[in-house]
């Protein structure tokens, strides 16, 4: 099962912050926390991923609590094309390091 | 970049045939997997594996097989196939040692079984 829980969907206006939480109470200490969003029709894609501390790149910043019992993802200026599937992964330490997706917030971001 | 590639973007076959989905990635990445993924279901993961000539099985291996005999190249095999294995297949591939960059996915490829 999936250790992570994200509301269905979310609305966001063009052009503001998009702010999509993630809750992972659950996690253990070597875990870390990745984000994948979805297009339409497309495969998933990485965005962002981080272990505890706030992290930013090109396309999103990761905003984890101290806790790192949640974390938000922020789109700082959402467009029509950021509309898609994000998902929140907390990533299983194993020999297989495989992926476990939850059902994910639908995002649309609206002119 | 990486490039994930599945060698059909649409399929249709047959009940009863055996299926092949071909997945080729070119980074010379130690892990892949093959997922399923169905509306309202999410992605599923089928099998998976870490070497080549190695698997796992995942969460759904009922129905399916693989085949990993280079290390660029991870099969999905149908055996035979059935109307419930119609759904969108991704195959994905990652390192091994984490944290890395993550996991790249291919476009995917839409199996139907009529």
């Amino acid at each position: 099962d999936a250790k992570t829980t994200q509301p269905t969907s979310m609305d966001c206006a063009e052009g503001r912050a998009a702010n999509l939480p993630c809750n992972h109470s659950t996690i253990s200490g070597n875990e870390y926390v990745y984000w994948y969003r979805q297009i339409h029709s497309q495969g998933p894609q990485y965005i962002i991923h981080g272990l505890k501390n706030n992290e930013t790149n090109e396309m999103a910043s990761l905003i984890i609590t101290e806790d790192r019992k949640s974390s938000t993802l922020i789109l700082p200026h959402a467009t029509l094309r950021d509309t898609a599937v994000y998902y929140c992964i907390v990533r299983i330490y194993n020999q297989g390091g495989k992926l476990i997706f939850g059902q994910g917030t639908e995002l649309s971001v609206k002119p | 970049d990486v490039k994930v590639t599945q060698s059909s973007r649409y399929l249709v076959k047959r009940t009863g045939e055996k299926v092949f989905l071909e997945c080729v990635q070119d980074m010379d990445h130690e892990n892949m997997f093959w997922y399923r993924q169905d509306p309202g279901l999410g992605l599923r993961l089928i099998y998976f594996s870490y070497d080549v000539k190695m698997k796992e099985k995942g969460d759904i291996p009922e129905g399916y097989s693989v085949s990993r005999e280079k290390k660029e190249r991870f099969s999905l095999i149908l055996e035979s196939a059935s109307t419930n294995q119609t759904s969108m297949y991704l195959c994905a591939s990652s390192l091994v040692v984490p944290p890395n960059y993550g996991y790249t996915f291919g476009s995917g490829t839409r199996l139907t079984v009529v």
